[in-house]
Parts: structure tokens; C-alpha cells; sequence
């Protein structure tokens, strides 16, 4: 059974730093393209940032270039989100979410159950 | 203000059939990328419903169907049930970035 669970989450004041992972589990995680996606309270969802299967390839939003860093470590079968420079607006649920590199366009097949951040004075 | 436009909600009774439309553009679906949905029930992630467009992975009910039309989608539930009560997202590609559409609010009368 595919797992990902995501743990790192908490109250942090603006301009502060987080480092959030994320565990896999179920299936070959060095096979697979990996992803964060936000979503603010009440609000919809976002896309946050993408790392390649070797870790080479990496995108992220325009919301987050230059404060976020994705990154992952095949060996650990994990999965990380460093978090500089938080603003309020960075306050969302951050979801942890596989990729099947499978099609034209990529998509998510399994999310994890997500950690909150809330950033605040 | 999202690049893929949803309507806020919708709503239908028991049994009844609704669709969600997905509207973007020449540069996202347009431009041939495909669509995927995803449904978010109450306090909950949100779980892949419909992918490429039109195909259901595997569990997913087949009264959930998805289809793609120029610079469009949607996704159509036929046999509502109280159960499908949830948040609906499209998900396409836009200029190097994954862009979802607002969502819509789906209430089973």
C-alpha cells in the first residue's frame, strides 16, 4: 500500500524557517517524480514545487522561487520541503504527493494526509 | 484568481446527474494538455478522481466520468449520491507550472 506521510509542520513567526519531510512508503520511491502542493485555509489548491525521480530536475512556483527548496534523498525513501523566509500568506495544509509520469501532463495519484503550517506573530 | 475557472458550486439531488466545467486557455488546455480531477471530501486530501482527460483509476465509481473539449473539461457524476458531497479540483499544465482551476463545491440536496 502506497504511504506518504508527512510530519515537519507547526507555528513559526514571519521571516522564520521550516523543514518539512515526508516518508514514503509501498513502492519504489526512487522510481517516482515527487511534489508539494499547498492548500490555504478555505482557499483551493497550489502547486508548490516538483523534484525528478534522480533529483536533478526541480521546479517551483513563482510564489516560492528564491525562499523554498525541494529536495529528496532516494536512500531514506524521503522527501523534503525547506521553507525560508515565511511569509503569512505561506500558511497553508502542505501535501506531500506522488507523481506516475505517466501521460502527457503530469498529475497526482496518491497524496499523503498533509502537515499544517501556519505562519504568525 | 486562478488560470483554470470553475464554477464556486453546484448542486444536484439523489440520483440526479451534474457536470463541473473547467474552462482555460490556449496556453494550458488548449494547447492540448491534458485534464485530471480530483475530489476532496470534508477534512480530508484531497484523491485522484479522473486522469488524462477521461480515464478513472482503479476503485472510482464509473458514474464519474471526465471529457475534454478544446480550451475545456468536465467532469460529469450521474446517479448522485450523498456521498459525493465534496470539493472538486481540475488539474492541467500551464508554461512550466502545474495550475489547478478554484474548485467547486458539489451539495447533494
Amino acid at each position: 500500500e502506497v504511504q506518504l506521510v508527512e510530519s515537519g509542520g507547526g507555528l513559526v513567526q514571519p521571516g522564520g524557517s521550516l523543514r518539512l519531510s515526508c516518508a514514503a512508503s509501498g513502492f519504489t520511491f526512487s522510481n517516482y517524480s515527487m511534489n508539494w502542493v499547498r492548500q490555504a485555509p478555505g482557499k483551493g489548491l497550489e502547486w508548490v514545487s516538483y523534484i525528478s525521480s534522480t533529483g536533478y530536475t526541480i521546479y517551483q512556483a513563482e510564489s516560492v522561487k528564491g525562499r523554498f527548496t525541494i529536495s529528496r534523498d532516494n536512500a531514506k525513501n524521503s522527501l523534503y520541503l525547506q521553507m525560508n523566509s515565511l511569509r503569512d500568506e505561506d500558511t497553508a495544509v502542505y501535501y506531500c504527493v506522488r507523481d506516475p509520469q505517466s501521460g502527457v501532463t503530469p498529475y497526482f495519484d496518491y497524496w499523503g494526509q498533509g502537515t499544517l503550517v501556519t505562519v504568525s506573530s | 484568481q486562478s488560470v483554470l475557472t470553475q464554477p464556486p458550486s453546484v448542486s444536484g439531488a439523489p440520483g440526479q446527474r451534474v457536470t463541473i466545467s473547467c474552462t482555460g486557455s490556449s496556453s494550458n488546455i488548449g494547447a492540448g494538455f491534458d485534464v485530471h480531477w480530483y475530489q476532496q471530501l470534508p477534512g480530508t486530501a484531497p484523491k485522484l478522481l479522473i486522469y488524462g482527460n477521461t480515464n478513472r483509476p482503479s476503485g472510482v465509481p464509473d458514474r464519474f466520468s471526465g471529457s475534454k473539449s478544446g480550451t475545456s473539461a468536465s467532469l460529469a457524476i450521474t446517479g448522485l449520491q450523498a456521498e459525493d458531497e465534496a470539493d472538486y479540483y481540475c488539474q492541467s499544465y500551464d508554461n512550466r507550472w502545474l495550475i489547478f482551476g478554484g474548485g467547486t463545491k458539489l451539495t447533494v440536496l
